[in-house]
């Protein structure tokens, strides 16, 4: 069965730190990647997906970027955070535009 | 750009009675629906998936329909329990690299025992 691991499960940040949130999945091959972030009172808006190995899009303009160095593996980092960065965020995957299974999620606080 | 909707915000029911949850999208050239569950703090739990051909979708007490044309789905659950306390959203997917999801804002329900 496949399996969606997110860590950390939470993270607090001084405001101008960098950030590296990972993302893994387990037992499947190739699946379509995904960042959200859920702030309070803006829902949950998409940040970047990834089809493949190094392709990556960018939904929304903002100091993140993402990158998928191995087929399972993707990675949200930020060279320098800013407080509104704060938030919970989930990455899912997919496999042919079916069914999303999303991750456990990391809190992140930027103070 | 597509907009989905979600009313209301938030539901309040004994337990026993049945939800209706409604869901609203502006574009209907949508590739599939989701459902999805949140518990306080938690990731989200897929409910049911609704493919742009489909009509309805079922899975044990819970209950989906899609009308594309009017840009509306409603999620029913019959006979609540405390346990159906949570957070649901609905998510329309475009279906063009990948499956973009966009979000509603939700409806936080809590079923009173």
């Amino acid at each position: 069965s496949q399996t969606i691991h997110q860590w950390p499960a939470t993270l607090v940040q001084p405001v101008g730190s960098p950030l590296s949130l990972e993302c893994t999945v387990e037992g499947t091959s190739n699946p379509n990647l995904y960042w959200y972030r859920q702030a309070a009172g803006r829902g949950l808006q998409l940040l970047f997906y990834s089809v493949g190995i190094g392709q990556i899009s960018s939904e929304v303009p903002q100091n993140l970027s993402a990158s998928r160095p191995q087929d399972r593996q993707f990675i949200l980092s930020s060279k320098k955070l800013l407080l509104s960065d704060s938030g919970f965020y989930l990455c899912a995957w997919d496999s042919y535009q079916e069914t999303q299974y999303f991750g456990p999620g990391t809190r992140l606080l930027v103070l | 750009k597509q907009e989905v909707t979600q009313i209301p915000a938030a539901l309040s029911v004994p337990e026993g009675e049945n939800l209706v949850l409604n869901c609203s999208f502006t574009d209907s050239a949508i590739y599939n629906l989701q459902w999805f569950r949140q518990d306080p703090g938690k990731g989200l739990t897929s409910l049911l998936l609704i493919q742009s051909s489909q009509r309805e979708q079922t899975s044990g007490r819970l209950n989906a329909s899609l009308d594309k044309s009017s840009g509306r789905s409603t999620l029913y659950i019959a006979a609540s329990q405390p346990g159906d306390s949570a957070t649901y959203l609905c998510a329309v997917g475009d279906g063009a690299a990948g499956n973009k999801l966009t979000f509603g804002g939700g409806t936080r329900v809590l079923v009173k025992p």
